[in-house]
């Protein structure tokens, strides 16, 4: 079965722009978690949905949103973009949320 | 937010060489998740272990449980170059839905 789908993989953006991630799950996995990588802080959880509802949401600022469509798509944005923001974004899907993850290879964000 | 730990942060063997990466935590977990990363890619699940004492083999990968939760091993015996990669520890969120990374041990191994 095909796996976690994230677009873009590569992403170049300038200071205090957004910027839309997308994220499309296993086939008839409702959860779908985000995460940031950076070489400094490693994986850090940025939010989970689940059936539309953010369920939880990690210690990131405002800046950084998500959501759900009904099909189990995800997207997350980015606002005012800082170089900070640069990093690899990790998508991941599982059944329930609480077990099997599986992620996606992730977009490349690099902010100029 | 429960920390882990994980040592070595880099290791660099030669092939045929064992090799032990840890995870510590003074927090308990009910499960934790062993996962490889290769550059580019999305880490990829190994293993999770439940039960404290727990002890899974995956072909030459050996993972334990410690007896009280709060701490894994995974061991690699007679390494060879496609091991290479990020080896990550992650354990159950305590506000649910989440998992708490450690930054990962990188793992080299050379022919």
């Amino acid at each position: 079965k095909a796996g976690v789908t994230q677009t873009p993989r590569y992403l170049i953006k300038t200071r205090g722009q957004q910027v839309t991630l997308s994220c499309s799950p296993i086939s008839g996995h409702r959860s779908v978690s985000w995460y940031q990588q950076t070489p400094g802080q490693g994986l850090q959880f940025l939010f989970e949905y689940f059936s539309e509802t953010q369920r939880n949401k990690g210690n990131f600022p405002g800046r950084f949103s998500g959501r759900q469509f009904s099909n189990s798509r995800s997207e997350m944005n980015v606002s005012t973009l800082e170089l900070g923001d640069s990093a690899l974004y990790l998508c991941a899907s599982s059944l329930d949320g609480f077990s099997g993850y599986t992620f996606g290879s992730g977009t490349r964000l690099t902010v100029v | 937010t429960q920390l882990l730990e994980q040592s070595p942060q880099f290791l660099s063997i030669q092939e045929g060489e064992n090799l032990t990466v840890y995870c510590n935590s003074s927090s308990v977990f009910s499960s934790l998740q062993w996962y490889r990363q290769e550059p580019g890619e999305g880490p990829v699940l190994l293993v999770t272990v439940v039960t404290g004492g727990e002890v899974k083999k995956l072909k030459r990968l050996t993972f334990q449980f410690g007896d009280a939760r709060k701490d894994s091993s995974l061991h690699i015996t007679a390494a060879q170059p496609g091991d290479t990669g990020l080896y990550l520890c992650a354990g159950d969120g305590n506000s649910g839905y989440a998992l708490n990374f450690g930054k990962g041990t990188s793992l080299l191994v050379t022919p």
